[in-house]
């Protein structure tokens, strides 16, 4: 069974860091393309960034409202997932979701999701 | 990268069908065939309801239907249930991320 766990989420001050974590399990993880998709109280999903499944650690994509303060990696020895989250803003807090596109890699058609973990930023 | 355009609400009745868009660009929906449909009950993960603009993985209801033309892609509910009653967000890959919509609340009066 494939499962995707978050952990690390919290209160953080603004301007802060924090490290999400996500252990996989249940599936080939060097195999997959990982993904960070946030969703802030209230409102829709925003996909966050991705890494790619090519060792080591694997090239990454972010969106535009992250990138240069989130950094995503993956250590495929411990099948875990990471985000990175400096420089933090109360506009960065949001439930935030390890997903994958296990179907078909690459393709962001997410078909398994963890539960998510919330992470508040406060000023 | 703009997010894709959903109603921001639609509504019907159990047994009835509804239709949701979802509106893009030549960049996104209308460019590349990986468009998909989520469902998201309140507190919980989203679902994968629809790939590849049309296709229903497995163990989802033949109720949902997915369909595209040009940047415009749309998710069909057919006979209303009431635990169909959630939020509907598609999304669409692009060339190096991938894109939201705003999310729709459908409400089974």
């Amino acid at each position: 069974e494939v499962q995707l766990v978050e952990s690390g989420g919290g209160l953080v001050k603004t301007g802060g860091s924090l490290r999400l974590s996500c252990a996989a399990s249940g599936f080939t993880f060097n195999n997959a393309w990982m993904n960070w998709v946030r969703q802030a109280p209230g409102k829709g999903l925003e996909w966050v960034g991705r890494v790619k499944n090519i060792a080591p650690g694997g090239p990454t994509d972010y969106a535009a409202p992250v990138k240069g303060r989130f950094t995503i990696s993956r250590d495929d020895s411990t099948t875990t997932l990471y985000l990175q989250m400096n420089s933090l803003k109360t506009e960065d807090t949001a439930v935030y979701y390890c997903a994958s596109d296990l179907a078909k890699y690459g393709s962001g058609e997410f078909d398994y999701w963890g539960q998510g973990t919330l992470v508040t930023v406060s000023s | 990268q703009s997010a894709l355009t959903q109603p921001a609400s639609v509504s019907g009745s159990p047994g009835q069908s509804i239709a949701i868009s979802c509106t893009g660009t030549s960049s996104d929906v209308g460019d590349f065939r990986y468009v998909s449909w989520y469902q998201q009950h309140p507190g919980k993960a989203p679902k994968l309801m629809i790939s590849d603009v049309t296709y229903r993985p497995s163990g989802v209801s033949d109720r949902f239907s997915g369909s595209k033309s040009g940047n415009t892609a749309s998710l069909t509910i057919s006979g209303l249930q009431a635990e169909d009653e959630a939020d509907y967000y598609c999304s669409s890959y692009t060339a190096s991320t991938v894109v939201f919509g705003g999310g729709t609340k459908l409400t089974v009066l």
